[in-house]
């Protein structure tokens, strides 16, 4: 069936790393921007990084940027975040979620299916 | 960057209830605006993108409407099954941003 599952969440000391993969299956992934969202009680819903289908463009929100690196393998249907220099605000509840489009905004119909999330806990 | 502020931060309704949601940007953001439901322990699901436009397999009750920076999600009789929290998305920019949800409670 059409679905995302992530997975790769953990318990890790700032500083550390820890890399998500989302698998995809159902679709054809290869045609779908997808993007990575983390969500805390505090903050809500706090989009993270995008990248294009072809896997060659991608964008991260400030926070993330330089620590963060969104990619994707598309002969496996497989997305990924690694994510370096954890912090104590990186701690969240993270998704992911397919573009109704390629990636590129204007041709975005909004984030039409999520994956059911994996929570990551920075702390010492 | 793009600020996204949804009211009210909480709405007490009954069944039956037409019950309207505002999301404001801090700058025109065209009409690329999607709306989402959340449920507790669930992840988001889509009801409408591009402001207006009802993603397939949402209820008709749900309707979005508005451009430039004020937006604006109707739902026009709330039943059992909408008591959730509700976020605002843009993506006129490719930071897109969330509004900071709208819980919708039972009176």
């Amino acid at each position: 069936q059409v679905q995302l599952v992530e997975s790769g969440g953990g318990v890790v000391q700032p500083g550390k790393s820890l890399r998500l993969s989302c698998a995809a299956s159902g679709f054809t992934f290869s045609r779908s921007g997808m993007h990575w969202v983390r969500q805390t009680p505090d903050k809500g819903l706090e989009w993270v990084a995008v990248i294009y289908f072809d896997g060659i463009h991608k964008f991260y929100t400030d926070s993330v940027k330089g620590r963060f690196n969104i990619s994707r393998d598309n002969s496996k249907n497989t997305l990924y975040l690694q994510m370096d220099s954890l912090r104590a605000e990186d701690t969240a509840l993270y998704y992911c979620a397919r573009d109704g489009g390629p990636g590129r905004r204007y041709d975005s119909t909004g984030f039409d299916l999520w994956g059911q999330g994996t929570p990551v806990t920075v702390s010492s | 960057d793009i600020q996204m502020t949804q009211s009210p931060s909480t709405l007490s309704a009954s069944v039956g209830d037409r019950v309207t949601i505002t999301c404001r940007a801090s700058q025109s953001i065209n009409k690329w605006l999607a709306w989402y439901q959340q449920k507790p322990g669930k992840a988001p699901t889509l009801l409408i993108y591009k402001a207006s436009n009802l993603q397939s397999g949402v209820p008709s009750r749900f309707s979005g409407s508005g451009s430039g920076t004020e937006f604006t999600l109707t739902i026009s009789s709330l039943q059992p099954d909408d008591f959730a929290t509700y976020y605002c998305q843009q993506y006129n920019t490719y930071f897109r941003t969330f509004g900071q949800g709208t819980k919708v409670d039972i009176k």
